[in-house]
């Protein structure tokens, strides 16, 4: 069973940079697929942010691309999350989920609990 | 980049009976890279349905998903209480993910 656990400051200040590690079990993630980041406003939808392959290859959503950096630490079997420049509109839970191709289908089938972020001073 | 519409917004229906749930793309999704995922209040998302169809491992068969081009839909067949949640669709293409903004299905 792949479990996936986020952490990281709960709180961060506005302009200041947000860090979050996703801690995997369960699987390997230097061996296959992509390791994803997706946030949730509170009381809001779901927002994709970005995914990095085993390889090291990173997407990114276009809204968010030139703040966020996604990482991979294969050594710990973790994948990390850098959002820069963060506002009061970054505050969100914020989910680590495997992005995995189900036959020829892309699916986000494993997900984190969660991890609530707030941005304030 | 393509952009999904769910609706309606909120749907309010009884147990037992059946739930139909839209997701409209502003393009054609030629490979039909469509997945559904159910939250409940204070959970993380499930997977419910990949390639538009197939269900995830797991998911009873009242869930069922259809569709192509861009109109899809989810159909629970008959609605249980724990079925009660937002649904929300997502589409994979040109390397980046969109998910729609979501159906609350609320009991009447």
């Amino acid at each position: 069973q792949v479990q996936l656990h986020e952490s990281g400051p709960e709180l961060v200040k506005p302009s200041g940079t947000l860090s979050l590690t996703c801690a995997v079990s369960g699987a390997s993630i230097g061996n296959s697929d992509w390791w994803t980041w997706v946030r949730q406003p509170p009381g809001k939808g779901l927002e994709w942010i970005g995914e990095i392959y085993h390889g090291g290859a990173s997407h990114y959503n276009p809204s968010l691309k030139s703040r966020v950096t996604i990482s991979l630490d294969k050594s710990n079997n973790q994948f990390s999350l850098k959002l820069s420049s963060v506002t009061a509109a970054d505050t969100a839970v914020y989910y680590c989920a495997r992005a995995t191709w189900i036959q020829l289908w892309p699916a986000f089938d494993y997900w984190g609990q969660g991890t609530l972020v707030t941005v304030s001073s | 980049e393509i952009v999904l519409t769910q609706s309606p917004g909120t749907l309010s229906l009884s147990p037992g009976e059946r739930a139909t749930l839209s997701c409209r793309a502003s393009q054609s999704l030629s490979s039909s890279y469509l997945a559904w995922y159910q939250q409940k209040p204070g959970q993380t998302p499930r997977l419910l349905i990949y390639g538009a169809s197939s269900r995830a491992t797991g998911i009873p068969d009242r869930f069922s998903g259809s569709g192509s081009g861009t109109d899809f839909t989810l159909t629970i067949s008959r609605l249980e209480p724990e079925d009660f949640a937002v649904y929300y669709c997502q589409h994979y293409g040109s390397a980046l993910y969109t998910f729609g903004q979501g159906t609350k299905l609320e009991i009447k």
